[in-house]
């Protein structure tokens, strides 16, 4: 157990309609990254949260947001889903901001039909 | 997306073999970090290397950070059944993001 949680396990959506998956990082840690896997894209790093502050962004749609909340928990809200968007969803969390080491959550499945 | 160059795909061996595996990138990375998959689960951090030509070891895995620091390798010893499942290798610089590589499916005979 990495000690970083996310809700919900599984998600089934239809397209057009959005979501919002959770993420509560290990005790201490103040980073947040949301992580996408597919199958043809593999893992593929959307964006990160320094202690509230967006501090770096990947390769995010605009349809996707996120956000830190003062707790230090994360959102991942995602919008206008098409069924490309069916992946494992992934947020990580670490101590710091720069060049530590990444402990993964168990993952959101999200199935768009 | 870019993705770290990661070989063999897939591996299926005996248990008892020494398996081995690597990562080449057209990049330099600062640090190289070697992640294990499970199905239905998250990747969990197995070993993390921050310097070039740097080897370390955490029980039958042994990794290198390549001298070039554009290349890495995990080799697992002895492997097990329990070491089934998907290795990720992850390069990571001061932006903090990781690029992984497209993982080696391991699968152990018993």
């Amino acid at each position: 157990d990495s000690g970083v949680t996310q809700t919900p396990k599984h998600l089934i959506t239809a397209t057009g309609q959005r979501v919002t998956l959770r993420c509560s990082p290990r005790s201490g840690d103040l980073s947040v990254y949301w992580y996408q896997q597919s199958l043809d894209q593999g893992l593929q790093f959307l964006i990160q949260y320094y202690n509230g502050e967006e501090r770096a962004k990947g390769n995010i749609l605009e349809r996707f947001s996120a956000q830190q909340f003062p707790d230090l928990h994360s959102e991942l809200n995602l919008s206008s889903l098409e069924l490309g968007d069916s992946a494992l969803y992934f947020c990580a969390s670490s101590p710091g901001g720069f060049g530590d080491e990444q402990y993964f959550g168990p993952g959101t499945r999200l199935t768009v039909t | 997306g870019q993705q770290l160059n990661q070989s063999p795909q897939s591996m299926f061996i005996q248990e008892g073999e020494d398996v081995s595996m690597n990562c080449t990138s057209s990049s330099i990375f600062n640090t190289w970090l070697w992640y294990k998959q499970d199905p239905g689960e998250g990747p969990v951090l197995l070993i993390a290397l921050y310097k070039a030509g740097e080897l370390t070891s955490n029980g039958r895995l042994t990794a290198q950070f390549g001298i070039t620091r554009k290349d890495s390798f995990l080799n697992i010893s002895a492997s097990i059944p329990s070491d089934v499942g998907i290795y990720f290798c992850a390069g990571q610089n001061a932006g903090n993001m990781l690029t992984f590589g497209g993982g080696t499916r391991l699968m152990v005979k018993p």
